[in-house]
């Protein structure tokens, strides 16, 4: 089982819909939750936190759940501007690649925003 | 504010050449990582130094060699590059691992022919 799964995608979506990405992680004890995005070509940048109380940003909602190793994250209303890879991360344990709390990045999941 | 800053931008080898990639960060961070991104593969961690003094393997060390310089610098070597390490490198800082999120560098695009 691969550390940190996404649908690859590519979501298209139009102007002001809303779409949900969704995430599972095989490591029961992983402690930290992040998305980041990562725009053609660029690096990948922090877009939130991820809390076990879910959280939310703006038009960005996170939600964690620990019993299922499920992660998601919600956009409303969505811009143009939103079209990026949005990157599932979490920290990963002690035997991973011979780190210890490393954070593991999932592949990704392309969405791009028409008009 | 520059954050984490790479060097160089783009680079092309020859195979067989030897280069270092630079990284510095000046936002004070313990830790830093090097990653590597291909496509369909995702960010892939290479190595990592906890802390000022320290350097560890990630999942993809083979053909790499680093050296945290100081607490701001933490560079990459390929000693004798190979067409499988064209790639996009990234370098990464925290504030410590696993807790913390990274900030990383704009990348340097390798091409080894």
């Amino acid at each position: 089982r691969k550390e940190v799964e996404q649908d690859p995608g590519p979501f298209n979506v139009p102007e002001g819909a809303t779409v949900a990405f969704n995430c599972t992680y095989s490591n029961s004890a992983s402690q930290s939750f992040f998305w980041y995005r990562q725009d053609c070509r660029k690096e990948p940048k922090l877009l939130m936190s991820v809390y076990s109380s879910g959280n939310e940003d703006g038009r960005f909602t996170a939600q964690l759940n620990r019993a299922s190793q499920y992660i998601s994250l919600l956009i409303r209303d969505s811009k143009l501007s939103d079209s990026a890879t949005y990157l599932c991360v979490v920290s990963g344990d002690m035997n991973y690649g011979g780190s210890q709390g490393n954070l593991i990045f999932g592949k990704g999941t392309k969405l791009s925003v028409k008009p | 504010n520059a954050g984490v800053t790479q060097t160089p931008k783009f680079q092309v080898l020859k195979t067989g050449q030897s280069m270092t990639l630079q990284c510095a960060q000046d936002m004070n961070h313990n830790s830093m990582y090097w990653y590597r991104q291909d496509p369909g593969m995702g960010l892939r961690l290479i190595y990592y130094s906890a802390s000022e003094g320290t350097t560890d393997k990630g999942e993809v060390p083979n053909g790499y060699n680093v050296s945290r310089l100081n607490k701001r610098e933490f560079s990459l070597r390929l000693e004798s590059a190979a067409p499988s390490q064209t790639s996009v490198y990234f370098c990464a800082s925290s504030g410590g691992l696993g807790n913390w999120g990274y900030t990383f560098g704009s990348g340097t695009r390798l091409t080894v022919v």
